[in-house]
């Protein structure tokens, strides 16, 4: 099966830097790839997603980029505020199959 | 983006109890999952909750266990079954409109701590 690896764990970044979170899957199917948010005692929120037949998305100040032959995939969030502090998740699937998601990343923006 | 609701939000039990949660969307949709998240891990899927038929479990969870209902294509039950204390954890519903749509929206959670 699927197998996501999400890279860092944790990261810290001042308040108005740049952030980046790194994704790789096994399966070259897959052909989705969310992103979700989720601060403490939350939900889950989606808050990008990619499919295989683009390399980047952008929405406002977040950005997920990738690279289907390295199958590996980022989220890119620029001019960072606390209120971005919260866990993100990667995740990865074929079309109407489960979900696979990585580890995740516990993000602090410090003000 | 669906609206979907969960009950109880949390609960407390005693270990060999049963708990039922709930899972409400406010609109028809094709796929159901119910999720475990332990404390400060990812998400891992219990289990696919078919209409109309039984649910598919992943690697690692059975019937016995997790037994999951799927009435209609707005409501799903999950309950954890004999509980011990190795189950606390927040269980979580997601829904997706299609089959063919992606996109997976998180319900709540439900909160549980076994003593």
């Amino acid at each position: 099966g699927e197998n996501v690896e999400q890279h860092p764990s944790t990261l810290s970044v001042q308040e108005g830097d740049s952030a980046v979170i790194k994704c790789t899957y096994s399966d070259s199917a897959s052909n989705y790839f969310p992103w979700y948010k989720q601060e403490l005692g939350k939900r889950p929120q989606l808050i990008i997603d990619i499919r295989s037949n683009v390399g980047e998305k952008k929405d406002q100040r977040i950005a997920v980029t990738l690279n289907k032959t390295a199958k590996h995939f980022s989220l890119h969030i620029t001019e960072t505020q606390p209120e971005d502090s919260a866990v993100y998740f990667c995740a990865a699937s074929i079309t109407g199959n489960q979900f696979y998601f990585g580890t995740g990343t516990s993000l602090t923006v410090i003000p | 983006s669906a609206v979907i609701s969960q009950k109880p939000s949390r609960d407390i039990c005693q270990r060999g109890t049963s708990l039922t949660i709930q899972c409400q969307v406010d609109s028809q949709v094709t796929m159901m999952f119910w999720y475990r998240q332990q404390p400060g891990q990812s998400l891992t899927l219990i289990a696919t909750a078919n209409q109309g038929s039984e649910a598919t479990y992943e690697s690692g969870f059975v019937i016995d266990k997790f037994p999951i209902s799927r009435p209609n294509l707005t409501f799903s039950t999950l309950t954890v079954s004999n509980m011990s204390p190795e189950d606390s954890s927040i269980y979580l519903c997601s829904v997706s409109k299609t089959s063919s749509t992606d996109t997976q929206y998180f319900g709540p959670g439900t909160r549980l701590t076994v003593l």
